[in-house]
């Protein structure tokens, strides 16, 4: 199984700020690695496919970079609304996995 | 528009089955794979295995092994879930999600564009 370790797993940032999330795989998984966002109550929303492709309708503060086994998400210029936790996911190998998740408040 | 609609709530006590569907609309169930993934309350997501609704072929994460069943009604444009033996750490909110839409039939489908709504699952004595 291929284990997905985020960092951190909490961060407080303010407005504006810019923010960095990475995801570390146990062994290469190519590109084959995604991001998600996920509010109380809501079913999670796929923000980037494949390590840096960004998915239809999501802003442009949101990228993504990486290949193999070291993944970054960046959000830009933080909003209140991307208080949230966020996901990476891989599918670079037969079974899936998920990263411990990342929780972001924002002051 | 692509939507996946899951049935209600349920309320097991430990040992007993759950079955739950998924039906889909705005695509053709066999063209994508379906997946599963639970999340227990507070915790992450957790990837429990996937369906090819075409030939029923499945593969399942080695926690679930022996006690997960997932099958397909493609008359229906359903999938189902069943799970065995619960005990109250399968407390969670199960998603169904095919294998990324937006990469078309020809792929490549490993990201989730689509969930379902999602269904709760309480086990409880």
């Amino acid at each position: 199984e291929v284990v997905l370790t985020q960092s951190p797993d909490f961060q407080s940032v303010t407005p504006k700020e810019t923010v960095t999330i990475t995801c570390r795989a146990s062994q290469s998984i190519g590109s084959s690695l995604h991001w998600y966002q996920q509010k109380p109550d809501q079913s999670p929303k796929l923000l980037i496919k494949y390590a840096s492709q960004s998915f239809s309708g999501v802003p442009s503060r949101f990228s993504g970079s990486g290949s193999g086994t070291d993944f970054t998400l960046t959000i830009n210029s933080l909003e209140a609304e991307d208080a949230a936790t966020y996901y990476c996911h891989q599918s670079g190998s037969l079974r899936y996995t998920f990263g411990q998740g990342t929780k972001l408040e924002i002051k | 528009e692509v939507q996946m609609v899951q049935s209600g709530a349920e309320v097991r006590k430990p040992g007993a089955t759950v079955k739950i569907s998924c039906t889909v609309s705005g695509y053709t169930l066999t063209d994508y794979y379906l997946h599963w993934v639970r999340q227990a309350p507070g915790k992450g997501l957790e990837w429990m295995g996937r369906l090819d609704p075409d030939d029923g072929e499945t593969i399942y994460a080695d926690n679930f092994q022996g006690r997960l069943t997932m099958t397909a009604d493609t008359s229906r444009n359903t999938a189902y879930m069943e799970l065995r033996g619960l005990t109250s750490e399968d407390t969670a909110v199960y998603y169904c999600a095919p294998g990324g839409v937006a990469g078309g039939p020809v792929g490549p489908n490993g990201f989730f564009d689509y969930w379902g709504q999602g269904t709760l699952v309480a086990v409880s004595s």
